[in-house]
This record gives C-alpha cells, sequence and structure tokens, in this order.
C-alpha cells in the first residue's frame, strides 16, 4: 500500500538557518503531494501541494519539489523563523491507485527553532 | 465562511462507552474524511464519504463507523471503546478531485 516516510525529529535550528526536512513515498498510482503543518494545540494546515512529477509548491519561503525519479517531496526553506516552530506532516493522496481518497500521512517532524 | 468545524472539543468516556463526534464541512464541500491522530504519530485515514456514500475505508475495527447527512455534515461513531483509542479525531472536507484537504481542530478523546 501507499505509505510516507519523513525524518524523524526534533530538528532544532537556530534562527536564520537552512532548513531541510526529508520526505519519500510509496505509491500506485500517480499521487498529488503535499506538506501539512501543526502548530500546537491547533489543527493541520496546508502548507504547500504539487500534484505531478516536477511541480514546485511554495509558500511562506516554504519550497517542495516533486521528484518522480527518487519519490521524494523534500521541504526546504531558506531562513527559518522562530514563529516556523511546528510539526510538519509530509502526505500524499492518491487517487488513480484505486484507493480510498484519504490521505496518507508521514509520522510528522517536530521542527524547533531556538531564537 | 466558516472553516471545519467539529464537536465536541474535547470528551472523555470509560472503557466499553459509545461515542459520537460531529463534523461540519465548509460551505460547497461534499467530500468530508475522518481521520485519528495518536500522540506523536501521523493522522491515520479511517473514513471519506461523498454525496453521502462511504467511498473509502482505512485500516479500522468494525467498530467504528460513520455516516454523512444530506446537508453534508458527517457524524462518527465508535462502539465499545478502548483505552487504544483515546487520540486526537481530525475532520477534513474537500472539493472533487486532487484538491487540497481543509481539517477542523479536532475532537480530543480521552478513555479511561
Amino acid at each position: 500500500g501507499d505509505s510516507v516516510t519523513q525524518m524523524e525529529g526534533p530538528v532544532t535550528l537556530s534562527e536564520e538557518a537552512f532548513l531541510t526536512i526529508n520526505c519519500t513515498y510509496t505509491a500506485t498510482g500517480y499521487p498529488s503531494l503535499f506538506w501539512y503543518v501543526q502548530y500546537p494545540g491547533e489543527g493541520l494546515q496546508l502548507l504547500l501541494k504539487a500534484t505531478k512529477a516536477d511541480d514546485k509548491g511554495s509558500n511562506k519561503g516554504f519550497e517542495a519539489t516533486y521528484r518522480k525519479e527518487t519519490t521524494s517531496f523534500h521541504l526546504e526553506k531558506g531562513s527559518v523563523q522562530v514563529s516556523d516552530s511546528a510539526v510538519y506532516f509530509c502526505a500524499l493522496s492518491d487517487l488513480r491507485g484505486g484507493g480510498a481518497d484519504g490521505l496518507t500521512f508521514g509520522k510528522g517532524t517536530h521542527l524547533i527553532i531556538q531564537p | 465562511d466558516a472553516g471545519v468545524t467539529q464537536s465536541p472539543t474535547h470528551l472523555i468516556k470509560t472503557r466499553g462507552q459509545q461515542v459520537t463526534l460531529r463534523c461540519s464541512p465548509i460551505s460547497g464541500h461534499k467530500s468530508v474524511s475522518w481521520y485519528q491522530q495518536v500522540l506523536g504519530q501521523g493522522p491515520q485515514f479511517i473514513f471519506q464519504y461523498y454525496e453521502k456514500e462511504e467511498r473509502g475505508r482505512g485500516n479500522f475495527p468494525d467498530r467504528f463507523s460513520a455516516r454523512q447527512f444530506p446537508n453534508y455534515s458527517s457524524e462518527l461513531n465508535v462502539n465499545a471503546l478502548l483505552l487504544g483509542d483515546s487520540a486526537l479525531y481530525l475532520c477534513a472536507s474537500r472539493l472533487t478531485g486532487p484538491t487540497e484537504a481543509f481539517f477542523g481542530q479536532g475532537t480530543r478523546l480521552t478513555v479511561v
């Protein structure tokens, strides 16, 4: 079945550091890929998405490129801020794989940014 | 416009009891999905409903059931609660196709 693997956390960085959170996936069809963010005590918010190979999703300085050849969707940001501290989830939706229209999530990466 | 709303926000139940959680999707969204998020883990897909029909089900026992009403709101029912059912239950609504899912704040269920 479909699966998402993302790097274990917590990831602790200093403010203005470069961020990479790795995400790889396994899917039977042609998935759409997503990054969601969860701030403390809140629900999930969509951060960015990409629906086909080589697409780049971007939002709030975060970027991720859909790499079919490496089945990856790594999240990057050039200069993180304390306000970026949250849990980040990589997810896929495999609508053409014959499965349910539900999202498959990774386990999440807790990001901590220190001033 | 209101986002996805879930009720109640918190709930404490005893083992063996039954619970019903409620979700109202964003206006115009006909698809509703339910997820279970155990502390420290990613959300796990439970059900998806579209136009009042079940369109998908994750790997959860028959104690879990759901339905969708004509106004597209939804209820998730869990029977014979176990301690392991303690989790944050998230509802998400979306338009059809590969569009983004919008999540509610969740219902925190604690089984004691």
